[in-house]
């Protein structure tokens, strides 16, 4: 079974910093979703990345999908306290219709 | 916009007893799952749904879960004789079914939060 790494687990910053997490596996991915997650709601789909070295920015955020498409960075410029929550990466297992997600990053932007 | 609607929000039960949790995923969305998530804990998937029936399933998705499109908008989760294990947040999600760059964009509802006792 594949399985996804992220890290760190837990990350606290002071709003204005920047930031990097990380998520990997052994194994190649056809393509890897990231996801926002707060307290008490569920996932929200950030973006899909799907090329081998593909970036993709959605305002603050840059998501890179490594060139061996094995793993994928979610980098944060200038973290704001809205930023807080849980982020998850979830790849599509063998081409079906059942997503696994990582453990996630919880991110804490203190004002 | 179109959402995923979940109710109840949150759920008390008594181990033993049998509840059922109900999803209103987007209307013309085809593919409907559900997935929870033990406090704490990863996401983790339970069942897909197509078609009127089970396209996969997980291990953990045994005999006492089952999964029921009532009719035209309801997708339910029912949980036959609940277990202390079972307390989770339980979330529904969909998909067109239209794949965007091989990968298919789900929609998550809220999440029903069920607490066994």
């Amino acid at each position: 079974t594949q399985l996804l790494e992220q890290s760190p687990q837990f990350l606290s910053i002071q709003e204005g910093e920047n930031l990097t997490v990380y998520c990997n596996s052994s194994s190649v991915f056809s393509s890897l979703q990231w996801y926002r997650q707060e307290p008490g709601e569920g996932p929200v789909l950030l973006v899909t990345v799907v090329t081998g070295g593909e970036v993709k920015k959605l305002k603050r955020l840059t998501f890179q999908f490594g060139d061996a498409r094995k793993d994928s960075s979610l980098h944060i410029t200038a973290a704001q306290p809205g930023d807080t929550g849980l982020y998850l990466c979830a790849f599509r297992e063998n081409y079906g219709q059942n997503f696994v997600f990582g453990p996630g990053t919880r991110l804490s932007v203190l004002p | 916009e179109p959402e995923v609607t979940q109710t109840p929000s949150h759920q008390v039960t008594q181990m033993g007893q049998e509840v059922i949790l109900r999803c209103v995923p987007i209307s013309n969305h085809l593919y409907f799952y559900w997935y929870r998530q033990i406090l704490g804990q990863k996401v983790e998937f339970l069942v897909s749904f197509y078609n009127n029936e089970i396209s996969e399933k997980s291990e953990i998705f045994d005999d006492q879960f089952s999964v029921e499109r009532p009719d035209g908008s309801n997708f339910t989760l029912k949980i036959r004789s609940t277990k202390l294990e079972d307390s989770a947040m339980y979330f529904c999600a969909s998909t067109s079914g239209r794949l965007l760059g091989r990968s298919y964009e789900q929609y998550f509802g809220p999440g029903t939060r069920l607490t066994v006792t």
